[in-house]
C-alpha cells in the first residue's frame, strides 16, 4: 500500500511570496489533515477535510493560509503571503475508517528568509 | 487549545536499557497514539489506545492509556541504536475530534 505523498520535500521563499504545497492521500482514505510542525514542537492541525469537506479549521491562520481539495482527493495547502514565522515543516496526514489511526507523509520544509 | 504535557524532554541511555515515557493532559483524553518521527521523516504511529487501562505491545514497546484517561505511557524495554527519534503522544479529547500532539521525547541510544 503506497504511503501518504508530498510535494516539494523542500522549499525556500522571500517573505512575502506565495507557495503552495501538495499531498496526495493513501487510497481510500477520505480523512485528510493538514498539520504545522516548527521546530522542536509537535504537530499543530491547520484543518481538517472530510472527502472535500472541512471538518476543522479553527487553528487555520485564515489571513494567509488557504487550503482545498475539490475532488475529495488530494489537497492543496497555500500560503499567501508567507511570513518569516510560517518556517516549519507542514505535514499531510490522512486516515481511513478509523480516523483516529493517521498516517503522515514525509512533510514539506519551507523555509522563509 | 489542549496542552500534552511529555516528560522526560530528552533521555540517553545505554543500548539494552529499557525506556520510559509519559504523557499528561489537563483534561480527558478518549484516544492515546504514540508516533516516533526519524529525522527528515512524518510521525509513524507506533500504538493505538482506546480504553482507559487499556494495555497494548507492538514488539518491544508497551503503551497504556492511564485510567484517569488524563495521561498515557509508553515503555520500550531492551533498546537498539534504532529506537533513536522523537517519541509524540497523540490524543482526542473526549469534547470533539481534534487531534492535538505532545511536546515530545528526544531519545538517544548509545551503542
Amino acid at each position: 500500500e503506497a504511503g501518504v505523498a508530498q510535494s516539494p520535500r523542500y522549499k525556500i521563499i522571500e517573505k512575502r511570496q506565495s507557495v503552495a504545497f501538495w499531498c496526495n492521500p493513501i487510497s481510500g482514505h477520505a480523512t485528510l489533515y493538514w498539520y504545522q510542525q516548527i521546530l522542536g514542537q509537535g504537530p499543530k492541525l491547520l484543518i481538517q477535510f472530510q472527502n472535500n469537506g472541512v471538518v476543522d479549521d479553527s487553528q487555520l491562520p485564515k489571513d494567509r493560509f488557504s487550503a482545498e481539495r475539490l475532488k475529495g482527493v488530494d489537497s492543496t495547502l497555500k500560503i499567501q503571503p508567507a511570513k518569516l514565522e510560517d518556517s516549519a515543516v507542514y505535514l499531510c496526514a490522512s486516515a481511513g475508517e478509523l480516523y483516529n489511526e493517521q498516517f503522515f507523509g514525509p512533510g514539506t520544509r519551507l523555509t522563509v528568509l | 487549545g489542549q496542552q500534552l504535557n511529555q516528560s522526560p524532554q530528552s533521555m540517553f541511555i545505554q543500548e539494552g536499557e529499557d525506556v520510559s515515557m509519559n504523557c499528561t493532559s489537563s483534561s480527558i483524553f478518549n484516544t492515546w497514539l504514540w508516533y516516533k518521527q526519524d529525522p527528515g521523516e512524518g510521525p509513524v504511529l507506533l500504538i493505538a489506545l482506546y480504553k482507559a487501562g487499556e494495555l497494548t505491545s507492538n514488539g518491544r514497546l508497551t503503551a497504556q492509556f492511564g485510567i484517569t484517561r488524563k495521561d498515557s505511557f509508553l515503555n520500550i524495554s531492551a533498546s537498539i541504536p534504532s529506537d533513536v527519534g522523537i517519541y509524540f503522544c497523540a490524543g482526542v479529547p473526549n469534547t470533539g475530534n481534534q487531534f492535538y500532539f505532545g511536546t515530545g521525547t528526544s531519545l538517544t541510544v548509545i551503542p
